[in-house]
């Protein structure tokens, strides 16, 4: 079985703070990790991708991924009130995609 | 931009009845997939397809659900007796053939299907 664990939150952190969220992953031949934001009734939307150990940055997010601890993050500097949505951890096994539940995050004005 | 599109956006049916979700991936797509969302629960993937035929399908997708692409634009998902339990959103998925391997999709809005 494989599995994607996230912790649910919610999260709630004050505008402009760095929001910080996890994820563990089961399966450690794993190669491609995604986060994903869905807004509440939409569809998720793509928003970082990393596949090798190490740091991505993409404007205001940093995605950070430790394959040795089958463990992904995503950093989220200056959070704003429109960030405020859930984040899907999503892992590629043999190219599909499984989600994690998602974890909430509220940025309060 | 191109864009998955899925219609309808909601559907109510009456259980036992038999619903057809239907999408149109991004055009040079080759690689499509649907996947569900139960209220308040993580998206389950449900179902690959490429090249007219299903890659990989998980428990969820039973006999009762079935997908085909019946003509080069349109990729359907049909449940052949609904179930009150079928009742959640459900998402179609494209990727290009880099996409298959690393796992980049692009998701339709969503269906809601609300099976009484």
């Amino acid at each position: 079985q494989k599995e994607v664990e996230q912790n649910s939150g919610p999260l709630s952190v004050p505008e402009g703070a760095i929001a910080s969220l996890n994820c563990t992953y089961s399966d450690r031949g794993s190669q491609s990790f995604f986060w994903y934001r869905q807004y509440s009734g939409k569809s998720p939307e793509l928003i970082m991708s990393i596949y090798s150990n190490g740091d991505k940055e993409d404007g205001r997010f940093t995605a950070q991924l430790n394959k040795a601890s089958q463990y992904v993050s995503l950093l989220i500097r200056d959070s704003q009130p429109s960030d405020s949505a859930t984040y899907l951890c999503a892992v590629n096994y043999q190219g599909n995609l499984i989600f994690g539940k998602g974890t909430k995050l509220s940025v309060k004005p | 931009e191109p864009e998955v599109t899925q219609t309808p956006s909601h559907q109510v049916t009456q259980m036992g009845q038999e619903v057809i979700l239907r999408c149109v991936p991004i055009s040079n797509h080759l690689y499509f997939y649907w996947y569900r969302q139960i209220l308040g629960q993580k998206v389950e993937f449900l179902v690959s397809f490429y090249n007219n035929e299903i890659s990989e399908k998980s428990e969820i997708f039973d006999d009762q659900f079935s997908v085909e692409r019946p003509d080069g634009s349109n990729f359907t998902l049909k449940i052949r007796s609904t179930k009150l339990e079928d009742s959640a959103m459900y998402f179609c998925a494209s990727s290009d053939w880099l996409a298959e391997n690393t796992g980049e999709l692009f998701f339709g809005e969503g269906s809601r299907l609300t099976v009484l």
